[in-house]
């Protein structure tokens, strides 16, 4: 079965330092994401990406948080300067057409020190 | 602000009994309503989702939810609960009708033997 996979699984970076998240989503699928989970809380959307570009983001995405497609299997998450409050578990999501269902890899917990 | 609410944040049953999971919507136009699960170190798993039509939608492994848009809600169901059900069940829903999807803070099932 297809499946989204995500690297590291767990990264520990010090404040400041940029952090790169990876993401292979399923391989013929165009809508990719990013969620984030912080410990104990809801799950929350932060960018969805589509045909080389952001399609929607949330108020959290801010100027801090990039994305991109470097080539055509990986999507990246990008936090040029991380903050403590960065810490969470980052979960990369695929589907393949707007409608359809999401599909979420196992996620990056990253850890701010 | 499109938002769901998942009152119970643990719900306990013996096996072979019928399980709900409860959750309530907040949205303004039509709600593109969803249910996800997420077992431990895993990522989130798509049950099931209602856009339009019949108010039951029927989803994977068993599950079931009941559209009710006079009480505003969209409960999970069961009628004969597994252990291996038990997990994280988060309920979530599209302002968009895309997928930034907003979260329910989720609900931990637990089935007994």
């Amino acid at each position: 079965e297809p499946e989204v996979t995500q690297t590291p699984s767990h990264q520990v970076t010090q404040m400041g330092q940029e952090v790169i998240l990876r993401c292979v989503p399923i391989s013929n699928h165009l809508y990719f994401y990013w969620y984030r989970q912080i410990l104990g809380q809801k799950v929350e959307f932060l960018v969805s990406f589509y045909n080389n570009e952001i399609s929607e983001k949330s108020e959290i995405f801010d100027d801090q948080f990039s994305v991109e497609r470097p080539d055509g299997s990986n999507f990246t998450l990008k936090i040029r300067s991380t903050k403590l409050e960065d810490s969470a578990m980052y979960f990369c999501a695929s589907n393949g057409r707007v409608t359809g269902e999401l599909f979420f890899g196992e996620g990056s917990r990253l850890t701010v020190l | 602000a499109q938002s769901v609410a998942q009152p119970e944040d643990q719900v306990n049953v013996a096996e072979g009994n019928p399980l709900t999971v409860k959750c309530t919507y907040s949205v303004s136009g039509n709600p593109y309503l969803f249910w996800y699960v997420q077992y431990p170190n895993r990522g989130l798993q798509f049950l099931l989702k209602y856009i339009t039509g019949d108010n039951l939608v029927k989803g994977s492994y068993g599950f079931e939810a009941e559209f009710n848009k006079s009480q505003t809600s969209f409960h999970l169901k069961k009628p004969s609960a597994l252990v291996s059900d038990s997990a994280l069940y988060f309920c979530a829903v599209s302002p968009s009708g895309g997928y930034a999807l907003n979260f329910g803070k989720g609900t931990s099932l637990l089935v007994t033997p």
